[in-house]
């Protein structure tokens, strides 16, 4: 079964500076989709930035980018220059094709922005 | 385009009652699915519509069910409430429903059981 895991359940970051918040999943699958989702106070549930397995090269979006890791099945999200509004949980989240959106969620990372 | 919308936003409810959920995801979207979201638990899948047929079910008992209408709106229905039941139900809509495809979250319903 796919697994997510999240092993830092609190961060925190100084504005202005950056932080990288981790993620680890387990499948045997080749081809799959790996999502990092943040959820403010509001709950609501917002894409931060998404990556497909089959592409090496790594996401970004402008502040944030991911460190995808195939063989060790890593996927991390940095946050550069952080803002007071990146304050929220980060979810990191794993779907492959043909789950019909069975999204398996890792138990998520609180992070701080102090300013 | 309008978001995925929830209704209702906030609900109390006491044990042994039923509840119904709604969700209308974004237009064109035909694919719904169904996530509930406690502190124990974390985030876990519930179900997936896709055309009004579920295509795909998670680990939760038959009190837990749900149905899609040809709008591609839908519902989720929870019998026979348990204190348990109390968390976030969030839904997501997509296109075709499809892994590859980015799911875009409602605002959630926060259901408290009495």
């Amino acid at each position: 079964a796919q697994t997510v895991t999240q092993s830092q359940p609190e961060m925190s970051v100084q504005e202005a500076e950056t932080v990288t918040l981790s993620c680890t999943y387990d499948t045997s699958e080749s081809d799959y989709y790996l999502f990092w989702y943040k959820q403010p106070p509001s709950r609501q549930m917002i894409l931060v930035i998404r990556q497909e397995a089959y592409k090496q090269q790594n996401a970004t979006e402008n502040r944030f980018s991911v460190n995808f890791q195939k063989a060790a099945k890593s996927f991390s999200l940095k946050i550069s220059d952080s803002q007071l509004g990146d304050a929220a949980m980060y979810f990191c989240a794993y779907t492959a094709p043909y789950n019909n959106n069975d999204m398996r969620f890792g138990a998520g990372t609180r992070l701080t922005v102090k300013p | 385009k309008a978001g995925v919308t929830q209704t209702p936003r906030y609900l109390i409810k006491t044990r042994g009652q039923q509840v119904t959920l709604s969700c209308s995801p974004i237009s064109g979207h035909r694919s719904v699915s169904w996530y509930q979201q406690t502190p124990g638990q974390g985030l876990q899948f519930l179900f997936e519509y896709f055309s009004e047929t579920q295509r795909n079910k998670g680990n939760f008992p038959g009190r837990f069910s749900g149905r899609q209408f040809s709008n591609s709106r839908s519902e989720m229905n929870v019998s026979t409430l348990e204190l348990g039941d109390s968390a976030l139900y969030l839904c997501a809509s997509s296109f075709m429903g499809q892994g590859r495809e980015t799911q875009y979250f409602g605002p959630g319903t926060r259901l408290l059981v009495l």
